[in-house]
């Protein structure tokens, strides 16, 4: 079946690095879109990076953009999101997205997410 | 600052019929399609409407979606308990340059 799962989480100190990664399953990841998505403790949805399928765009939202990097190795069915001087409103869960449409937000499977802790 | 604007909770009793409404701009809901997730406690959210009003395999009929000018809904209709979740409405948005939801809304079932 269609699956998405999330590694790498953890707990880090403030100003240090982390890589997550996304291993996708079950359909042809090379043709797809993707998208990192975090959710905050006891908040809502925040949209973070999205690659294209074949990893020649890469858009990031402004919270992230020059300490965040999406990325993705299609040979490896692998997704990325290197994060580089992580503060402790990073902290969150990071999901990984499968995107059906381009500039749609129709997002469809989700990963299970991988848990950033940001705290010294 | 491009927002969409959920009300933060709802409720409703079994078997009853509730809406959840979600209300944007001309830069998001105005001129993009609407799609909405369910999120039970502690997993990761699932797609339940997308484009609008488009239901994927597996999801109940009780689910529907629609949208006018800025503002979209998602109705429930029989509720149950199962249904006691988060959900969140989301569309793209050409001013932030890509998808924005949500606060999302929490659904308690009485």
């Amino acid at each position: 079946q269609i699956q998405l799962v999330e590694s790498g989480g953890g707990v880090v100190q403030p100003g240090r690095s982390l890589r997550l990664s996304c291993v996708a399953s079950g359909f042809t990841f090379s043709s797809f879109g993707m998208h990192w998505v975090r959710q905050a403790p006891g908040k809502g949805l925040e949209w973070v990076a999205e690659i294209w399928y074949d990893g020649n765009k890469k858009y990031h939202a402004d919270s992230v953009r020059g300490r965040f990097t999406i990325s993705r190795d299609n040979s490896k069915n692998t997704l990325y999101l290197q994060m580089n001087s992580l503060r402790a409103e990073d902290t969150a869960v990071y999901y990984c997205a499968r995107d059906r449409s381009i500039r749609s937000g129709w997002f469809d499977p989700w990963g299970q997410g991988a848990l950033v802790t940001v705290s010294s | 600052q491009s927002v969409v604007t959920q009300p933060p909770s709802a409720s409703g009793t079994p078997g009853q019929r509730v809406t959840i409404s979600c209300s944007g701009s001309s830069s998001n809901i105005g001129s993009n399609a609407v799609n909405w997730y369910q999120q039970l406690p502690g997993t990761a959210p699932k797609l339940l409407i997308y484009s609008n009003n488009q239901r994927p395999s597996g999801i109940p009929d009780r689910f529907s979606g629609s949208k006018s000018g800025t503002s979209a809904s998602l109705a429930i209709s029989g509720l149950q308990s199962e249904d006691e979740a988060d959900y969140y409405c989301a569309a793209w948005d050409d001013s932030l340059n890509g998808p924005l939801f949500g606060g999302g809304t929490k659904l308690t079932v009485l």
